[in-house]
């Protein structure tokens, strides 16, 4: 199994360009998560799924968009890029609930928006 | 809403104890605790339910007191590669959302 996957490691964009960070996982699980990460403040949730056809909002959900038409795969859509944005994002899966299950993180994806 | 950490970083000698908090203002349901370390993704340490089942590596303890919604990571015996940073993570009851604090970052030196 490869597990968590994360394309690309690195991009750098323009304000106001668009781009989607792909996420798979061949481990057949159920809920699948976006984070991002900013020194000194820690693991911020953006999005989850838990299950495909459903997806909500985490604590930061502003400036970006997901969707989940199938198990394996949950891409993150940044609408219009910000320097606010410039952060590294992390995909997680557990196998049924983020309550009560291991969540496996991806490598990551470092983004510069400048 | 994210559950505070303390300390915000610790230092220690190989061998010596540490004890790392985390407390929430709402009612929890679960208590996970990850591991990263610089430029690598977080590895699971452990979960703590509500009711009392834990999840998790042998050599980790943990504690959750449900009534002040706070729990302990007890790292005993420390060794260098004990070093990174360490989170906690909360779910609230009737939730799926994962919300992690800012970390403790440990540092085990020789």
């Amino acid at each position: 199994n490869a597990g968590v996957t994360q394309t690309p490691k690195f991009q750098v964009l323009k304000t106001g360009q668009s781009m989607t960070l792909q996420c798979a996982q061949d481990m057949n699980h159920e809920y699948m998560s976006w984070y991002r990460q900013d020194p000194g403040m820690g693991l911020r949730l953006i999005h989850y799924s838990v299950g495909a056809g459903i997806t909500d909002q985490g604590e930061v959900p502003n400036g970006y968009n997901v969707s989940r038409s199938t198990t394996e795969d949950f891409p993150l859509r940044l609408l219009s890029a910000a320097p606010s944005q410039t952060s590294v994002y992390f995909c997680a899966s557990s196998p049924f609930r983020g309550s009560t299950d291991t969540q496996y993180f991806g490598p990551g994806t470092r983004l510069t928006v400048l | 809403q994210q559950p505070v950490q303390s300390p915000q970083a610790v230092i220690l000698r190989e061998g010596e104890d540490a004890v790392i908090n985390c407390s929430s203002s709402k009612a929890l349901y679960s208590v996970h605790w990850y591991r990263q370390k610089h430029g690598e993704a977080p590895v699971f340490l452990m979960i703590l339910l509500k009711g009392g089942e834990q999840k998790g590596h042998e050599k980790i303890s943990a504690s959750f007191n449900e009534k002040k919604q706070q729990s302990s990571l007890y790292l005993t015996a420390s060794q260098l590669s004990y070093s990174g940073t360490y989170f906690c993570g909360t779910v609230q009851g009737g939730s799926e959302k994962l919300v992690f604090g800012k970390g403790t970052k440990l540092t085990v030196n020789p």
